[in-house]
């Protein structure tokens, strides 16, 4: 079973603190990997993609992928009120070119 | 800005009924999905269709899962038989091209199977 694994939280930072986001994968084939945000109740909103080792950093938000270590994880700077909500990790393994794998999704609460 | 469209909001089905699921996604998009979430849990991949075809789909989607592009707006999920487990929200998505692109998410169907 392929999985992608993430805390599930919640994780509190203070309003305008860096909120620091981790996921890890199972399958070694994964090439691309998404974050998403996801308000209670909502559809989720793709946030970043990534398929390349290193840094890709977007306004407010970083990902960072490390294949061999087979972790993604998601850097938001300054922090806000409005970006509490659960951030889900995803993956499109080795067996398939649309099949996305979602983590649990970690719940973010930033503290005004 | 264009966007994934669903229908109903909500569905309240009685176990056994078949339902079925509409989306409108994003007019020049070839890529669908369908999705779904138990509350509570995270967000499962059933099944994606590309040129009139299930291009992939996932051990959840079994024969009582069907899909179709009726016409050449639509993109429906059908449940033939419904079972208490299937009560979930069911989201629709849909790229310009491969998933190497944004998928597109529609706001969900709630599905309640009593």
């Amino acid at each position: 079973q392929k999985e992608v694994e993430q805390n599930s939280g919640p994780l509190s930072v203070p309003e305008g603190a860096i909120a620091s986001l981790n996921c890890t994968y199972s399958d070694r084939g994964s090439q691309s990997f998404f974050w998403y945000r996801q308000y209670s109740g909502k559809s989720p909103e793709l946030i970043m993609s990534i398929y390349s080792n290193g840094d890709k950093e977007d306004g407010r938000f970083t990902a960072q992928l490390n294949k061999a270590s087979q972790y993604v994880s998601l850097l938001i700077r300054d922090s806000q009120p409005s970006d509490s909500a659960t951030y889900l990790c995803a993956a499109i393994g080795s067996g398939g070119y649309q099949k996305v794998t979602f983590g649990t999704g970690t719940k973010l609460q930033v503290i005004p | 800005e264009p966007e994934v469209t669903q229908t109903p909001s909500h569905q309240v089905t009685q176990m056994g009924q078949e339902v079925i699921l509409r989306c409108v996604p994003i007019s020049n998009h070839l890529y669908f999905y369908w999705y779904r979430q138990i509350l509570g849990q995270k967000v499962e991949f059933l099944v994606s269709f590309y040129n009139n075809e299930i291009s992939e789909k996932s051990e959840i989607f079994d024969d009582q899962f069907s899909v179709e592009r009726p016409d050449g707006s639509n993109f429906t999920l059908k449940i033939r038989s419904t079972k208490l487990e299937d009560s979930a929200m069911y989201f629709c998505a849909s790229s310009v091209s491969s998933t190497r692109d944004t998928q597109y998410f529609g706001p969900g169907t709630r599905l309640t199977v009593l």
